[in-house]
């Protein structure tokens, strides 16, 4: 089984600075993916950015960018220049890289962020 | 096109009674999936569906259970509800073999 732990359940950015997001995860598998999502107050989850853990180069999104750790199972999320509609609950998330088995995402607990302007 | 949409917003019950949740997924995509999303207990998967099966379910009683018809529209079904079942349920479709999720807004389910 996999777990998720998201460690900050609260943080806040003034707007236009960097703010970065934690997340650690724990597996026994060698293929894998890892997401960030996010959950504005319309409660759509939208995904911001994933990895797979194969790929050693840490992806990047706009201004949205990981910090992929595969030997500390450390996944953590680094949004620039924070605009007011970054503020959301952020989500870390996992699920094993197998197209036969299907999709099955094991979530952290969440961290709300507040952009202050 | 559309996203997965997901019927109804909002729903009110009382203890003992069922209820029928609905999604739409996302044109072409034949995989749906169901997640709990509460306060206490976090997001947590309840089952998907490809192509009218289960594929995989997640750890909730039998009360909870679901189907998924040929159209890839799938409904979720909680039977004799309990006050602990009140809860955010989400939708979600992806395309065969991929692991992007696109996600609805979700049913608002409270249990009285």
């Amino acid at each position: 089984a996999q777990t998720v732990t998201q460690s900050q359940p609260e943080m806040s950015v003034q707007e236009a600075e960097t703010v970065t997001l934690s997340c650690t995860y724990d597996t026994s598998e060698s293929n894998y993916y890892l997401f960030w999502y996010k959950q504005p107050p319309s409660r759509q989850m939208i995904l911001v950015i994933r990895q797979e853990a194969y790929k050693q180069q840490n992806a990047t999104e706009n201004r949205f960018s990981v910090n992929f750790q595969k030997a500390a199972k450390s996944f953590s999320l680094k949004i620039s220049d924070s605009q007011l509609g970054d503020t959301a609950m952020y989500f870390c998330a996992f699920s094993v890289m197998n197209n036969n088995a299907g999709n099955m995402l094991t979530f952290g607990g969440g961290t709300r962020l507040m952009v202050k302007p | 096109k559309a996203g997965v949409t997901q019927t109804p917003r909002y729903l009110i019950k009382t203890r003992g009674q069922q209820v029928t949740l609905s999604c739409s997924p996302i044109s072409g995509h034949r995989s749906v999936s169901w997640y709990q999303q509460t306060p206490g207990q976090g997001l947590q998967f309840l089952f998907e569906y490809f192509s009218e099966t289960q594929r995989n379910k997640g750890n909730f009683p039998g009360r909870f259970s679901g189907r998924q018809f040929s159209n890839s529209r799938s409904e979720m079904n909680v039977s004799t509800l309990e006050l602990g079942d009140s809860a955010l349920y989400l939708c979600a479709s992806s395309l065969p073999g991929q692991e992007k999720l696109f996600f609805g807004s979700g049913t608002q389910l409270s249990v009285l």
